[in-house]
């Protein structure tokens, strides 16, 4: 069964660092997008991308926050300067029409 | 504006019934429902579009009620695999706008 995949599983990095989350969307599915969430808390939504641009953003993903489809499978996300708030989990989903599809995510913790 | 579910939290016996709502100040084009299990990604239960629709996939069903900007999901006869934590994420207009989550309800099901 197709699935989204995220890589890496969990990354550990200092304040101000730079990170690059990765996807690979389920391959015929159009739209993408990236949720957060904080431990404990509910899945945040912070962007989605359709036909090679940014389709909506949420307050969350401000100029720290990029994403790019640099090939047509991977789908990143580079969160720049990283700040101690930014740990949580990082989810991409994918989907064609209707449901959105989740990957496993990535635990990310800034130190 | 995130949907506001209800309760949240249920511990239930197996075998005993639950219903989790969630509505919505705004005017709601679908509601999608996630169960998500301490430490894995939120998985795809059913999603309902606008139109008053009941759906159902085993013993768990939900409804739709357009006018009122309600969603409730229906667990019945519940089993230990139950357990998790419920997200509905709504939608109000684009699909690309992403979902906007409540803060989900914990569902303890026990023996």
């Amino acid at each position: 069964e197709p699935e989204v995949t995220q890589t890496p599983s969990h990354q550990v990095t200092q304040m101000g660092q730079e990170v690059i989350l990765r996807c690979v969307p389920i391959s015929n599915h159009l739209y993408f997008y990236w949720y957060r969430q904080i431990l404990g808390q509910k899945v945040e939504f912070l962007v989605s991308f359709y036909n090679n641009e940014i389709s909506e953003k949420s307050e969350i993903f401000d100029d720290q926050f990029s994403v790019e489809r640099p090939d047509g499978s991977n789908f990143t996300l580079k969160i720049r300067s990283t700040k101690l708030e930014d740990s949580a989990m990082y989810f991409c989903a994918s989907s064609s029409d209707t449901e959105a599809f989740f990957g496993q995510g990535t635990r990310l913790t800034v130190v | 504006q995130q949907p506001v579910q209800s309760p949240q939290a249920v511990i239930l016996r197996e075998g005993e019934d639950a219903v989790i709502n969630c509505s919505s100040s705004k005017a709601l084009y679908s509601v999608h429902w996630y169960r998500q299990k301490h430490g894995e990604a939120p998985v795809f239960l059913m999603i309902l579009l606008k139109g008053g629709e009941q759906k159902g996939h085993e013993k768990i069903s939900a409804s739709f009620n357009e006018k009122k900007q309600q969603s409730s999901l229906y667990l019945t006869a519940s089993q230990l695999s139950y357990s998790g934590t419920y997200f509905c994420g709504t939608e109000c207009g684009r699909q690309a706008d992403g979902l906007t989550f409540g803060k989900g309800t914990h569902l303890i099901i026990q023996p």
